[in-house]
């Protein structure tokens, strides 16, 4: 079957920097994207790979390992509003179909 | 900017009912997405279409189906509600892209669909 594994929950302090990974099995690969849902809102687009590598966007960047079928989004100068869930998803089938993960829950300390 | 309106923001039905879920996209997107989301669960895929009149099965379309009359409009209906389709219900556009390009989805703000 095809699936996304990502933590359930993480925890850090405002200003710090941290790492949300995700590893996938699915069946066809386009890209792998990311998306942040802040409590009662819809997700939204925060960053696509199809590539190996970094891409960085202001205080987010977003690393792909095809070989390893792994990718992880990073963000760093953590702010409180940062505090949302965070979504892995891969496109696949054909280029039609995106099949996101569970979602990691990130909370943000003073 | 890119909108994704979604019919309602609360729902509540009887079990048995059947339920219309509207959504309208004003981008011109080809394509166009129907989730549920549940705790510890994601997003998972109910329907999709790529173009009008086109539709294709998700991971989880058993109780449901799906109409695309015209490009900018996919509703979702649930043909005989039950108490295990309560949940949150998420529509999303997004353009076609070929591979290796990025084709962001844009959704809706959701639909808290509860069935009594």
């Amino acid at each position: 079957g095809q699936s996304l594994e990502q933590p359930s929950e993480v925890t850090a302090v405002e200003g710090a920097i941290v790492q949300i990974n995700c590893t996938y099995q699915t069946s066809g690969f386009y890209g792998l994207s990311w998306y942040q849902q802040h409590d009662g809102g819809a997700p939204t687009f925060l960053s696509y790979n199809a590539l190996d590598g970094l891409e960085e966007t202001g205080r987010f960047s977003s690393f792909l390992s095809r070989s390893d079928s792994y990718g992880y989004l990073l963000l760093q100068e953590l702010q409180m509003k940062d505090s949302a869930s965070y979504f892995c998803a891969v496109r696949t089938a054909g280029g039609f179909k995106t099949i996101f993960g569970a979602g990691t829950r990130l909370f943000v300390k003073a | 900017d890119v909108k994704v309106t979604q019919s309602s923001r609360y729902l509540v039905k009887r079990t048995g009912e059947k339920v219309f879920l509207e959504c309208v996209q004003d981008m011109d997107h080809e394509n166009m997405f129907w989730y549920r989301q549940d705790p510890g669960l994601g997003l998972r895929l109910i329907y999709f279409s790529y173009d009008v009149k086109m539709k294709e099965k998700g991971d989880i379309p058993e109780g449901y189906s799906v109409s695309r009359e015209k490009k900018e409009r996919f509703s979702l209906i649930l043909e005989s509600a039950s108490t295990n389709q309560t949940s949150m219900y998420l529509c999303a556009s997004s353009p076609f892209r070929g591979k290796g390009e990025n084709q962001p989805q844009h959704f809706g703000d959701g639909t808290r669909l509860s069935i009594l």
